[in-house]
């Protein structure tokens, strides 16, 4: 079984330009996640999607931050215009799959590999 | 809203030996979920092991294994004849149990453990 899929791994870019993310989980999953990870801290939820439905986007900072999972599978992050602060590891990370009717496994998360954002 | 603490930003072991990170949180929750969670230098995040609240056994996984003191609210983890392998940063991680379809993780700061040869 293929994991969570992240692209690209790093990107450079400089404050007030945009970047985008994408993220393809695991088939089948019904939840995914967006954590921001910044240098010496644990990842924070920045939005959560069930099937493609937003479920959480509470500390999404939505002036400048975007999402979506339009077709329930695969989910690009944007951010327009970046700033010094963005730089990060953002992970996607999904679970939860319909089996005999319900979902289940909805406490296990899959990350992917991250991608590492450097604002300059 | 839950909070994870983890006290202890680095630590060493010699390989072979025995390390214990530690973990406190603070919830009004009665069904949650634990975890930890290891994330190797430049390497994605993996679950090592998880506790599932309303369990009173500590759960083991192979050489990991878990004391969860619930009315202390701690969770640490030990981790016995560590390899080299296990060099990585852990993460201590909360999830409520009965959150309708918010299954949101809250992660620590993470401790950097290092075993050295």
């Amino acid at each position: 079984e293929a994991g969570v899929a992240q692209s690209p791994r790093y990107k450079i870019i400089e404050k007030r330009q945009s970047v985008a993310f994408w993220c393809n989980p695991i088939s089948g999953h019904a939840t995914l996640y967006w954590y921001q990870q910044i240098l010496g801290q644990g990842p924070k939820l920045l939005i959560q999607f069930q099937n493609n439905g937003v479920v959480d986007d509470s500390q999404l900072p939505k002036d400048r931050f975007s999402a979506e999972r339009l077709k329930g599978v695969d989910s690009t992050l944007k951010i327009q215009p970046a700033k010094l602060e963005d730089s990060a590891v953002y992970l996607c990370a999904s679970s939860a799959r319909l089996a005999g009717g319900e979902w289940r496994n909805f406490d296990e998360q899959f990350f992917g590999p991250g991608t590492r954002l450097t604002v300059l | 809203a839950q909070t994870v603490t983890q006290s202890q930003p680095e630590m060493s072991v010699q390989e072979a030996e025995t390390v214990t990170l530690s973990c406190t949180y603070d919830t009004s929750e009665n069904n949650y979920y634990l975890f930890w969670y290891k994330q190797p230098p430049s390497r994605q995040m993996i679950l090592v092991i998880r506790q599932e609240a309303y369990k009173q056994q500590n759960a083991t996984e192979n050489r990991f294994s878990v004391n969860f003191q619930k009315a202390a609210k701690s969770f640490s983890l030990k981790i016995s004849d560590s390899q080299l392998g296990d060099t990585a940063m852990y993460f201590c991680a909360f999830m409520k149990g009965s959150g309708g379809s918010n299954y949101k993780l809250t992660f620590g700061k993470g401790t950097l453990l290092t075993v050295n040869p």
